[in-house]
């Protein structure tokens, strides 16, 4: 399985775009990228997933390096409600398991 | 739609004790994973049933730890003798097929404190 490499902490300003940065180097072809976050004291919640092009839904952006060896979360107005711990995920070709690292603790500050 | 639950939301436990935790997935989705959370520590993957399928027992720490899935609904995590190692976050989730593109959707979790 491809591992991710995150940073451990990143801050904003509230109102203005949060960009997550992840490297997967050694991502194979056919393996997504997924997204999802937990904020404090719930479970992960879903945010987005892509394979190759940039993907965007009502939560965030993901934008994919042409390479595939890295990508970046967009969440473009942060609120104090997205402070939480984001997980980049190389979803495995078979299984359905998901292998979460320790990912990055955003802080959204007012 | 309701989403998945968990029950208890809070276990306390004596070291040595049976604990049941119990899931109810989303209805109609055929994919199920439960994963652990320790204090400090990532999320950890535990077992995936999917459909009649054999389950994925991969990640299950000892032979202590076993779950199942009757009906193809509702499963149940078994952790017997327990111990002080296994105070967690137990969290369970679903997915509509358990494909690799799928999206699971996770419970609150609960949380076991042994003592």
């Amino acid at each position: 399985d491809a591992k991710t490499t995150q940073p451990t902490s990143m801050d904003c300003a509230e109102g203005r775009a949060a960009n997550l940065p992840c490297n997967h180097s050694t991502i194979s072809g056919n393996e997504y990228v997924y997204w999802y976050r937990q904020i404090h004291s719930q479970g992960p919640q879903y945010i987005i997933h892509g394979l190759k092009n940039n993907e965007t839904n009502e939560m965030a952006s993901l934008i994919i390096t042409e390479d595939r060896k890295s990508s970046t979360l967009i969440l473009p107005h942060a609120t104090l409600r997205d402070t939480a711990v984001y997980y980049c995920i190389v979803r495995v070709a078979y299984g359905g398991k998901l292998i979460f690292g320790q990912g990055t603790t955003l802080q959204v500050k007012p | 739609g309701a989403g998945v639950s968990q029950s208890p939301s809070n276990k306390v436990t004596e070291k040595g004790k049976d604990v049941e935790l119990r899931c109810d997935p989303i209805s109609g989705h055929t994919a199920l994973y439960w994963y652990r959370q320790s204090l400090g520590q990532g999320l950890e993957f535990l077992i995936y049933f999917q459909g009649n399928s054999a389950p994925d027992k991969s990640g299950l720490p000892s032979d202590r730890f076993s779950a199942e899935r009757t009906g193809g609904s509702v499963s149940t995590l078994t952790i017997q003798r327990t111990q002080q190692e296994d105070s967690a976050v137990y969290l369970c989730a679903s997915s509509l097929t358990g494909g690799w593109t799928d999206t699971q959707y996770f419970g609150p979790g609960t949380r076991l404190t042994v003592l």
